[in-house]
């Protein structure tokens, strides 16, 4: 049974383009939560999703971040307009949902390593 | 949310057992207590969690206290493979990641 996936494991971009990072969760997994980790610190929450769903975006920038979980296909966490303070390790975990939200187990993903140059 | 409080680092010798505590005095009556752990910059791995009794499995086991304000995470026999930063969550509406504690295991 494949963990969660992620990728690409590394993404570089250039100021102002646009980052878009996979993640597929676990089979039979339908809750996804992503996370971000600056160098040196812990994991921040930044947004929980459901199929086709955001149930939680508390920890998500108001400003040029999006994340969607289709129905059909991984999740997508979307970062418009970099810019170098994004450069960080963005991990996806997945839950399968039984106990309902953010108390289920969480299985993380390896991560991308997203660079802004 | 509970917020909790680890030490920031911890040595321990190898073969030996590693005790990692943890504050949580503000967890309330629905939060589990998890632990992960984080290798290097992989993704975190997961351990083991409870809410209050104490748990063991293959990986390591978890004594909650009495009171839940505190529990201990013990690592029976901690090998090399073992260092990494661990990091205990009261969760509630949120699994939150603070610092850890960074463990070393020594030969």
């Amino acid at each position: 049974n494949a963990g969660v996936m992620q990728n690409p494991r590394h993404l570089v971009r250039r100021r102002g383009q646009e980052a878009r990072l996979r993640c597929s969760p676990m089979k039979g997994h339908s809750h996804v939560y992503w996370y971000r980790q600056l160098p040196e610190e812990g994991l921040k929450f930044m947004v929980y999703l459901q199929k086709e769903n955001i149930i939680d975006e508390s920890g998500m920038p108001k400003e040029r971040f999006s994340a969607e979980f289709p129905k059909e296909g991984p999740s997508i966490l979307r970062i418009q307009q970099v810019v170098r303070g994004d450069s960080a390790a963005y991990f996806c975990a997945s839950s399968i949902g039984s106990a309902g939200g953010l108390t289920d187990t969480q299985y993380f993903g390896p991560g991308t390593r997203l660079t802004v140059l | 949310d509970a917020k909790t409080t680890q030490p920031p680092s911890m040595d321990c010798a190898e073969g030996r057992a590693a005790n990692l505590p943890c504050n949580h005095s503000t967890i309330s009556g629905n939060e589990y207590v998890y632990w992960y752990r984080q290798i290097h910059s992989q993704g975190p791995q997961y351990i083991i969690h409870g809410l209050k009794n104490n748990e063991t499995n293959e990986m390591a086991s978890l004594i909650i206290t009495e009171d839940r304000k505190s529990s201990t995470l013990i690592l029976p026999h901690a090998t090399l493979r073992d260092t990494a930063v661990y990091y205990c969550i009261a969760t509630g509406n949120q699994f939150y990641f603070g610092t850890g504690t960074s463990l070393t295991v020594i030969p």
